[in-house]
């Protein structure tokens, strides 16, 4: 699996936007760049996903370079309950079922400061 | 109405005896999965079951089988368990056909300790 690359922590205030990076300067054509979170005590979370294109959806926006090889999960304004880990996570399709696999690395530990 | 359910949510064992863990999805996907986060909070794959067919198996010890009676339902036995086995597991669902555009939904886990 292509590897990625996330910051072990960050620290946000409330009610401020939020920008996780991710580099994975070894992605491939065939890889989608997905996220998730796991907040405490919980199952990870299915956040946003992209290929190419910037991406949002009602819980946050992806940015995504355009070369590609790094991407950027956008909080727009962040809550005590986005408090998780955060997990960029690139997912290759081809090649069938044994790929379909998502792979977590250590991702973000985010911290929300009342 | 819960999507993907597991049971039991906590689990305390002694060493050596052998143990369930039950999965079920109401969502209508086609793969099941299960994952383990240990201690450090790393999350590793262990199976996938696609249609009731093993797509995925990981690296696990023979002593972890999953079993799958239809693709609602996973679930994971775990026999003469050792004090490592300690950890969350996780069960999730997708759709294998739909992805790449597909997201996994996982369960709450079920915490294991092992004593």
């Amino acid at each position: 699996d292509a590897k990625t690359t996330q910051p072990n922590s960050m620290e946000s205030n409330e009610e401020e936007p939020v920008h996780l990076p991710c580099n994975h300067s070894t992605i491939s054509g065939t890889d989608y760049i997905h996220w998730y979170r796991q907040l405490p005590s919980q199952g990870p979370e299915y956040v946003i996903h992209g290929l190419t294109s910037n991406v949002n959806n009602r819980m946050a926006s992806l940015a995504i370079a355009e070369d590609r090889k790094s991407s950027t999960l956008i909080l727009h304004r962040a809550t005590l309950r986005d408090a998780a880990v955060y997990y960029c996570i690139l997912r290759d399709v081809s090649g069938g079922g044994s790929n379909y696999k998502l792979t977590f690395g250590k991702g973000t530990l985010l911290t929300v400061n009342p | 109405d819960t999507a993907v359910s597991q049971t039991p949510k906590y689990l305390v064992t002694q060493m050596g005896n052998d143990k369930s863990i039950k999965c079920e999805q109401n969502l209508g996907h086609d793969t099941m999965y299960w994952y383990k986060q240990d201690s450090k909070k790393f999350l590793k794959i262990m199976f996938s079951y696609n249609n009731k067919e093993l797509i995925i198996n990981e690296t696990v010890p023979n002593r972890f089988s999953p079993k799958s009676p239809d693709k609602a339902h996973l679930n994971l036995h775990i026999n003469s368990l050792e004090l490592g086995d300690s950890a969350v597991y996780f069960c999730a669902s997708s759709h294998l056909g739909r992805a790449p555009n597909y997201g996994y939904t996982f369960g709450s886990g079920t915490r294991l300790t092992v004593v």
